[in-house]
């Protein structure tokens, strides 16, 4: 398997569920990133991962938690999500920002 | 700070029309610069990229060339097809990351 993939593709959750998204890319990439993309809004930058340490969190509320166990997996971990919440979370990796970034295909996330 | 500012969508197309799309950007520094595009439900696809002033970048039968005189990449394609219906985003490298565009949604008709 090549590439950046992403699971769940769809989820919906309650705002007391405890869940979380996984990306894992075959790149042999060294930065992660996780975006949010809300309908009609920007792409939002939420965290980035350097050779597994985070450089970048762009005040991200608390109840989304990362975690970059080594240079290949990342996790977001989600906890009493609010309404708002719901939207598409890609992961994409990099192994030099100037050369552009490879996309997951997304997780949607819907919270009820 | 550094910036990209792209025509607000959606774009409405026929069939074998000509494509513009507008991109500028505000940077300081030589970024390198990006198209990207976003079929529905999927993630975002490098189209195209050029890494220096009066390079052109293509791919699929899109082009852009970055013109620093202007701080612009504009994405051109001489005949779209329905298949081309998406989302465009353009991007520049800054600060050990990329800056995005709002994006532009193009949608061809038959």
């Amino acid at each position: 398997e090549t590439g950046v993939t992403q699971t769940p593709r769809h989820l919906v959750m309650g705002m007391t569920n405890k869940k979380s998204l996984k990306c894992e890319q075959h790149l042999g990439h060294n930065a992660m990133y996780w975006y949010k993309q809300s309908a009609k809004k920007p792409l939002e930058l939420m965290f980035v991962y350097s050779l597994e340490e985070r450089v970048e969190n762009n005040s991200v509320p608390s109840r989304f938690s990362p975690e970059c166990p080594n240079s290949s997996h990342l996790f977001l971990h989600l906890h009493t999500l609010q309404p708002e919440d719901s939207a598409l979370y890609l992961c994409a990796s990099s192994q030099d920002y100037r050369a552009g970034y490879t996309f997951g295909s997304g997780t949607r996330l819907t919270v009820v | 700070g550094d910036s990209v500012t792209q025509m607000e969508g959606p774009v409405t197309l026929s069939e074998e029309a000509f494509l513009t799309i507008n991109c500028t950007y505000t940077a300081t520094g030589y970024p390198s610069l990006f198209w990207y595009v976003q079929y529905p439900g999927e993630g975002l696809q490098l189209l195209l990229k050029a890494t220096k002033a009066d390079d052109k970048g293509s791919n699929k039968g899109f082009e852009a060339t970055y013109r620093k005189e202007t701080t612009s990449f504009h994405l051109e394609k001489g005949s779209v097809q329905v298949s081309d219906s998406a989302v465009y985003f353009c991007a520049l490298s800054a600060n050990y990351q990329l800056i995005w565009g709002a994006g532009t949604k193009l949608i061809i008709k038959p």
